[in-house]
């Protein structure tokens, strides 16, 4: 059962490149997100989406770019990387916007 | 707006004692409630959820949850901390969007940790 998962896992790279993160899960869930971890301060939400062709801005958005081309799958892209998006980023999804999320294992982007 | 607020950043307990994280809640309709656990480098895994049926909510590895709507909380217990029990613990409120859409919000955690 795979569930989420993310590609790539870890990945090291200069301010100013471009990164995509891949999120695709096999749930069938209507729901994804894309949340960034930083110390003491919880899981924030970057974008997500409510179905297939569909994004929406959440709590941190700045410096981000997402897609929903097919349901199962979720992007998330650095367009320009600063050192201020190294963290944790986690990917869900969920069949609804109140029911059980599921998460992958993270992904830990380091930009120098 | 709805949100949550995880009263202590960190809880250390023995191996063998009670365990309690504590959570308040603010919504202006009755919400979701969730917690999840991270263990170090690991993602996130459901521990249990409220979603307005029983108000003790008994969830995996003998964690359990009681929903008190006139208290406002969703406190975390478990009647004997393992040592596996040490890692990171979220709560979690489901939050309606200008869009009318839902969403999952997040405290932000509270470490747990477990000495022999």
């Amino acid at each position: 059962n795979a569930g989420v998962t993310q590609t790539p896992k870890f990945r090291v790279l200069k301010t100013g490149q471009s990164m995509t993160l891949l999120c695709a899960q096999d749930m069938n869930h209507e729901y994804m997100y894309w949340y960034r971890q930083d110390p003491g301060m919880g899981l924030r939400l970057i974008h997500y989406s409510v179905g297939e062709g569909t994004t929406a801005k959440g709590e941190v958005p700045d410096g981000y770019n997402v897609s929903r081309l097919k349901k199962q799958n979720f992007l998330l892209g650095l367009e320009s990387a600063a050192p201020s998006q190294t963290s944790v980023y986690f990917c869900a999804s969920s069949r609804t916007g109140n029911t059980e999320a599921f998460f992958g294992q993270g992904t830990s982007p380091t930009v120098v | 707006a709805q949100s949550v607020t995880q009263l202590d950043s960190h809880v250390s307990v023995s191996e063998g004692t009670p365990v309690l994280l504590r959570c308040n809640y603010s919504s202006s309709y009755s919400p979701s409630l969730f917690w999840y656990v991270q263990h170090p480098n690991k993602g996130l895994q459901l521990l249990l959820k409220y979603t307005s049926a029983a108000t003790l909510v008994k969830g995996i590895n003998g964690f359990e949850a009681e929903f008190k709507k006139s208290e406002t909380s969703f406190h975390l217990t478990k009647p004997s901390a393992h040592m596996s029990d040490a890692a990171e613990y979220f709560c979690v409120v489901s939050a309606s969007l200008n869009t009318g859409f839902q969403k999952l919000v997040f405290g932000t955690g509270t470490r747990l940790l477990v000495s022999p």
